[in-house]
């Protein structure tokens, strides 16, 4: 059981490239969300799944789009990446609105 | 526009001692409330939690106290231990919506053997 999972761990990516950012849950939960973290704040939610095919927005989504195709897979692609989308980004899971659980998080740079 | 505050980022304990964190939150609206611990390079994980029907909930050396009417709650750990060192995060929702959590900024515990 591996819980959350996250990848790349790190990346750096250039000012207008896009990418992809994995998540995947093996726990069967069937809430998925998107947080960034920038130093000294808070995670601030980007995009949530209540389960396959259904998405929403959080508190800060513009830049970024997400997709919900299976209960397992919850990516985030980020499109013509700005450096104020610098951050590390977690993606979590849960039962309906219950303890999240997090992956390990992804260290994007943008430059 | 932050709804969950936590006014100190840094904290220094004695080993042995009683470590208290603080968190505040604006929105009325919110009843379900939990403490998560991060260590660096990792995700955060779960430590506690309190619904507003209560106003303590106790689990080992941790305990959440929450008081609705100044909308405050505390984190209390005792004994801490060097191992608690880590940056403790408190956050809430609404939980008829159950799904966005609002987080605070964190508070970094250092605890000195």
């Amino acid at each position: 059981n591996a819980g959350v999972t996250q990848t790349p761990k790190f990346h750096i990516l250039k000012i207008g490239q896009s990418m992809t950012l994995q998540c995947t849950q093996d726990m069967n939960h069937n809430y998925m969300y998107w947080y960034r973290q920038d130093p000294g704040m808070g995670l601030k939610l980007i995009y949530y799944s209540v389960g396959a095919g259904i998405t929403d927005k959080g508190e800060v989504p513009n830049g970024y789009n997400v997709s919900r195709s299976t209960t397992e897979d919850f990516p985030l692609r980020l499109e013509l990446a700005a450096p104020s989308q610098t951050s590390v980004y977690f993606c979590a899971s849960s039962y309906v609105g219950e303890t999240q659980y997090f992956g390990p998080g992804t260290r994007l740079l943008v430059l | 526009d932050q709804q969950v505050k936590q006014n100190s980022p840094s904290l220094s304990v004695q080993e042995g001692r009683i470590s208290i964190l603080n968190c505040d939150y604006t929105n009325s609206m919110f009843d379900y409330f939990l403490w998560y611990k991060k260590y660096p390079a990792e995700g955060p994980t779960f430590l506690i939690s309190i619904s507003s029907i209560k106003d303590k909930n106790e689990d080992g050396r941790f305990t959440v106290f929450l008081n609705k009417s100044a909308k405050h709650l505390s984190l209390h750990i005792v004994p801490s231990q060097p191992g608690d060192s880590a940056v403790y995060f408190c956050a809430a929702s609404e939980s008829n919506t159950g799904n966005q959590f609002y987080f605070g900024t964190g508070t970094s515990l250092t605890v000195i053997p």
